[in-house]
């Protein structure tokens, strides 16, 4: 499949720990944030989003913090299985329709 | 539903050369948009369209066109193909704007030498 973001940040963790993955994003005025999984060969895949007047939200086995503060976002996998390897991308929208996208980080789960 | 449909899954084209890549959705999705995703970088919008005869540039719309004539179908035309266009392109769609999820074709990846 294709070969999605040959250099970025690498988080590697045992089968059955939690994952946390880390994103700092640009505009103090976005109102709405996503997080996306993809995986190698396909398109991104809809996680869990969070709009700017909530601070934590739950989904399964997932959570998305928020803090507006210092621009930080956070995903927050628990029981991580072999499946949820893939890379991680958050991303922003300022109103309207456009959306921007961080780098990604690529998370490796260890059996 | 098939979802985002992209063709080709890849190609391999020359400097100077023009080529079509097809995106349709069978969502009945009112929003579709057009990006394309380089090693170690987020996706970066190309060109968008909020529905049949409208669209509008995205953050990198150089040497792109884009129409939308049905719902269902949002071509990307490249009219002359340059290497730093070598990239994977992703199509995806929405119901509606602001806090509608979208949904991703599989991508095309494209070399031009």
């Amino acid at each position: 499949g294709e070969s999605v973001g040959l250099h970025l940040p690498t988080l590697s963790v045992q089968e059955g720990d939690n994952s946390i993955i880390n994103c700092a994003y640009s505009n103090s005025a976005s109102d709405y944030f996503i997080w996306y999984k993809q995986e190698s060969g396909k398109g991104p895949q809809f996680i869990i989003d969070i709009r700017s007047n909530m601070d934590k939200r739950q989904g399964q086995r997932v959570t998305v913090l928020l803090n507006k503060t210092v621009k930080h976002l956070s995903l927050q996998i628990a029981a991580t299985q072999p499946g949820d390897s893939a890379v991680y991308f958050c991303a922003e929208r300022t109103g309207g329709f456009k959306t921007i996208f961080g780098a990604g980080t690529r998370l490796f789960v260890k059996a | 539903n098939a979802g985002v449909t992209q063709t080709p899954k890849f190609q391999v084209l020359k400097t100077g050369q023009s080529m079509t890549l097809q995106c349709a959705q069978d969502m009945n999705h009112e929003y579709m948009s057009w990006y394309r995703q380089d090693p170690g970088m987020g996706l970066r919008l190309i060109h968008y369209s909020v529905g049949a005869g409208i669209t509008d540039q995205g953050e990198v719309p150089n040497g792109y066109n884009v129409s939308r004539s049905t719902t269902e179908d949002f071509p990307l035309r490249l009219l002359s193909a340059a290497p730093s266009q070598t990239s994977v392109y992703f199509c995806a769609s929405s119901y509606a704007s602001g806090t509608d999820t979208q949904y991703f074709g599989p991508g095309t990846r494209l070399t031009v030498l």
